[in-house]
Formats: C-alpha cells, sequence, structure tokens
C-alpha cells in the first residue's frame, strides 16, 4: 500500500506569511495527488486537484506543485480564514482505493 | 447546488449493526461514483469504500471489508453504507462524498462535494 506523509504536522504563522506544507508518498504516484482544507467541525473541502489544479472557485492564493513522491502545497499570504487542517490524498488511479495524508493543522500566531 | 445529506448515524453497542444513507441531490446522481470517507474524533481522514456509477463496482479500504457494504439506489438518489459487526474503532463521522468525473470505473481521483457527516459511536 502506499504511504503518505505530511510536514510539518503543525504550523503557526502570521497573517500575511507565505506557508507551504510538503507531502511525500512511499511510491510514484505520478501527480495523482490532490489537497484539502477542513475547518473545526466542516467537512473537507477540495482546493487542489492532480497535484496542481485549482479547484474551480478557490482563491489563488493556494497553490500546489510536484510529481511522483514530492509535493507542496502553498497559501501565497496566510489569511484568517485559513486556519484550518490541510490534508493530501493520493490515488494511484487503480481500483482499490486511496489514502491521506495525517494532516497539517495551521493556526495564526 | 450539489447537496449531500447523511443520516443514519447514532450509538450502537459493540457487534452491532448500523445503516447509514446519503441522499443526494443537485446533480445527476446516476451518473457518478460515490465514496464513503470517516474521521474518528481528533484524527485524519480515512477512506472507506467506492461504488461506481451503475453499482457494478465496489471497493472497500481493508479495515472494513467482509464487514461493511456499499450500496445506492439511483431511482431514490441515495447512497447506503450498512455498516455490520461494528467495533469500537468505527467510531468516527462518516462522510459521503462525491466523484466529479462522470463514469468513472476506479475509485480514484478527487472528490468535489461532501456532506455534512454523521457520527457513529460503537460503545457498550
Amino acid at each position: 500500500d502506499i504511504q503518505m506523509t505530511q510536514s510539518p504536522s503543525s504550523l503557526s504563522a502570521s497573517v500575511g506569511d507565505r506557508v507551504t506544507i510538503t507531502c511525500q508518498a512511499s511510491q510514484d504516484i505520478s501527480n495523482y495527488l490532490n489537497w484539502y482544507q477542513q475547518k473545526p467541525g466542516k467537512a473537507p473541502k477540495l482546493l487542489i486537484y492532480d497535484a496542481s489544479n485549482l479547484e474551480t472557485g478557490v482563491p489563488s492564493r493556494f497553490s500546489g506543485s510536484g510529481s511522483g513522491t514530492d509535493f507542496t502545497f502553498t497559501i501565497s499570504s496566510l489569511q484568517p480564514e485559513d486556519i484550518a487542517t490541510y490534508y493530501c490524498q493520493q490515488y494511484d488511479n487503480l481500483p482499490r482505493g486511496f489514502t491521506f495524508g495525517p494532516g497539517t493543522k495551521v493556526d495564526i500566531k | 447546488q450539489v447537496q449531500l445529506v447523511e443520516s443514519g448515524g447514532g450509538v450502537v453497542q459493540p457487534g452491532g449493526s448500523l445503516r447509514l444513507s446519503c441522499a443526494a441531490s443537485g446533480f445527476t446522481f446516476s451518473s457518478y461514483g460515490m465514496h464513503w470517507v470517516r474521521q474518528a474524533p481528533g484524527k485524519g481522514l480515512e477512506w472507506v469504500a467506492f461504488i461506481r456509477y451503475d453499482g457494478s463496482n465496489k471497493y472497500y479500504a481493508d479495515s472494513v471489508k467482509g464487514r461493511f457494504t456499499i450500496s445506492r439506489d439511483n431511482s431514490k438518489n441515495t447512497l447506503y453504507l450498512q455498516m455490520n459487526s461494528l467495533r469500537a474503532e468505527d467510531t468516527a463521522v462518516y462522510y459521503c462524498a462525491k466523484d466529479p468525473r462522470p463514469y468513472r470505473v476506479a475509485a480514484a481521483g478527487p472528490l468535489d462535494y461532501w456532506g455534512q457527516g454523521t457520527l457513529v459511536t460503537v460503545s457498550s
């Protein structure tokens, strides 16, 4: 099975800061990597699909990059409403399902 | 607009059964694969099961295989999760979620719409 690691597990940053989260797969997953935002008590929300594509309606301060085993999620200018936990999710395009990373909790300093 | 509304959660004893439902609206339900994803209290997300748009293929996480059954009724725009032989570790919020690509046959891709979730507590 493909394992996903995320780092850091949590971070604290100031409003306006650039925030970067990394996600690493245990084997090559091409660009089969998505990013979600989850606010407390709410369902996850899709932000980035296929590593670098911004979901419709998502602010452009969010971006993603990478392929193979190493991926990066960036918030170019952190806003108070971005306080949430962020998850990566891989799918290897085989029928048997997918896995999420452990999550990165983002707070305001 | 797309809406997914889960129901059926509650408290059940270990070894018991529960059936969750997910009522879908705002899109052509019969054209899209659907997933169940769960989240234990204070923990991360865990994919549970997928069903193809026409119900002909189903895939499960190893942790629930043989105990949970995903199904759908396209005439009622409703997704189900039958959960048997429940264990304490099945305690979680269960979300249904939609595949954005119509007629996909594999449990792959992103999940573009999620329900609000329903809480299942397995406890004696």
